[in-house]
């Protein structure tokens, strides 16, 4: 079955500076890759997604990156705020032609953006 | 605006109670899940259900079964519950049709079993 990893578990950035988090995946028929991000105490919520026929997707100061040859993608943000601090998700889909697609997510990279 | 609610926030039990985490969404969705969030880990399947009375399972179901009555309502069920049941328990929902669905998270359930 699919299995997703993500790197580092833990990040910390100062104020200002980019912060990257990287995942892999095992199955090459994935082919949805969300992204969901969760404050401290609150419930996880989608940030951004990419689809594997997209090698890039940017939304203001957070962009998705997709190399399906390597099976690799992450998470880039810029110019980062003591707001982006969280945990974040990475998870990978197999778009079924059933009514489910399977989300596997990865384990989460707590990052935390120093004033 | 989506919304899903848990029944409990916080929630104790004594090893062998039989514990029920219900779970209500009020945006038609045909897609129902229960996570199990431990740190290190991320978010683990449980069960999902992808229409009323229907239900499979996810990659960790041991010690768990699910029930499904009505669309909005997923209800889980630990049987007699043990201490490595002790986590945060996360409820999501999202339709059916277009591939690629966003999930929609409850509060969560933080369970502790003494």
């Amino acid at each position: 079955g699919e299995n997703v990893e993500q790197h580092p578990s833990t990040l910390s950035v100062q104020e200002g500076d980019s912060a990257v988090i990287k995942c892999t995946y095992s199955d090459s028929a994935s082919n949805y890759f969300p992204w969901y991000k969760q404050e401290l105490g609150k419930r996880p919520q989608l940030i951004i997604d990419i689809r594997s026929n997209v090698g890039e997707k940017k939304d203001q100061r957070i962009a998705v990156t997709l190399n399906k040859t390597a099976k690799h993608f992450s998470l880039h943000i810029t110019e980062t705020q003591p707001e982006d601090s969280a945990v974040y998700f990475c998870a990978a889909s197999i778009g079924l032609k059933t009514s489910y697609d399977k989300v596997i997510f990865g384990p989460g990279t707590s990052l935390s953006v120093i004033p | 605006d989506v919304k899903v609610t848990q029944s409990s926030r916080y929630l104790v039990k004594r090893t062998g109670e039989k514990v029920f985490l219900e779970c209500v969404q009020d945006m038609d969705h045909e897609n129902m899940f229960w996570y199990r969030q431990d740190p290190g880990l991320g978010l683990r399947l449980i069960y999902f259900s992808y229409d009323v009375k229907m239900k499979e399972k996810g990659d960790i179901p041991e010690g768990y079964s699910v029930s499904r009555e009505k669309k909005e309502r997923f209800s889980l069920i630990l049987e007699s519950a043990s201490t490595n049941q002790t986590s945060m328990y996360l409820c999501a929902s999202s339709s059916q049709g277009a591939s690629y669905n966003e999930q929609f998270f409850g509060p969560g359930t933080r369970l502790t079993v003494l």
